[in-house]
């Protein structure tokens, strides 16, 4: 069965810190993993990585995809409280479907 | 500038009764899709629609319908509310094939 897993679940760290996000799937053909946020409400898109090997980059954020060894990973520096949230991974199987497979997220809380 | 407009923000049901929640997108995308989010679960996809009139089943359409009434519209209803139906749903739009754009969510609670 396909399956996507999050760790840690919650992680807790002061503002400047920086923090590392993984994700590993098992999931035999996919077209690409996408990373969320979610803050009180709706997930916002973070990152599609296609892939193996190449970082993809957006500010203090940046993320990674090891399509050999199954996982991913989501990387932020310099945190800030703004940057509380819970973080989603999911692989998208197949546009003709929609279908995405998302782990349990990431909740991350960033203190002053 | 709306993006993915979903109501009632939140609902409180008893066993039995029925209910829509609607969707609204303005970007002029053809897909469009209804998840449930429960805790410890990630989200899980009830129905997808790709375009005006198609549907499908996603993971955990059991107890639920949908409709994609037009382009903009896709509305989800749960035709006899179960307990097990409790939890939080987004709707989201796409246009480039994953969902992209997310509602805020229906809180809806079955007692």
């Amino acid at each position: 069965e396909d399956k996507v897993v999050q760790s840690p679940l919650s992680l807790v760290v002061h503002e400047g810190d920086t923090v590392t996000l993984n994700c590993s799937y098992e999931v035999t053909n996919f077209r690409s993993l996408l990373w969320y946020k979610q803050e009180k409400k709706a997930p916002t898109f973070l990152f599609m990585l296609t892939s193996s090997g190449i970082e993809k980059k957006s500010g203090r954020l940046s993320s990674i995809l090891d399509k050999k060894e199954l996982f991913s990973i989501l990387n932020i520096t310099a945190t800030q409280t703004g940057d509380s949230a819970v973080y989603l991974c999911a692989i998208f199987l197949n546009s003709n479907t929609g279908k995405l497979i998302f782990g349990q997220g990431t909740t991350l809380q960033v203190k002053p | 500038n709306a993006g993915v407009t979903q109501t009632p923000k939140f609902q409180v049901l008893k066993t039995g009764q029925s209910m829509t929640l609607q969707c609204a997108q303005d970007m002029n995308h053809n897909s469009m899709y209804w998840y449930r989010q429960d805790p410890g679960m990630g989200l899980r996809l009830i129905y997808y629609s790709a375009s005006e009139g198609t549907t499908d089943k996603g993971e955990v359409p059991n107890g639920y319908n949908v409709s994609r009434l037009n382009k903009r519209e896709f509305s989800l209803r749960l035709e006899s509310a179960a307990p097990s139906q409790t939890s939080v749903y987004f709707c989201a739009s796409s246009g480039s094939g994953f969902p992209q754009h997310f509602g805020d969510g229906t809180r809806l609670s079955i007692l």
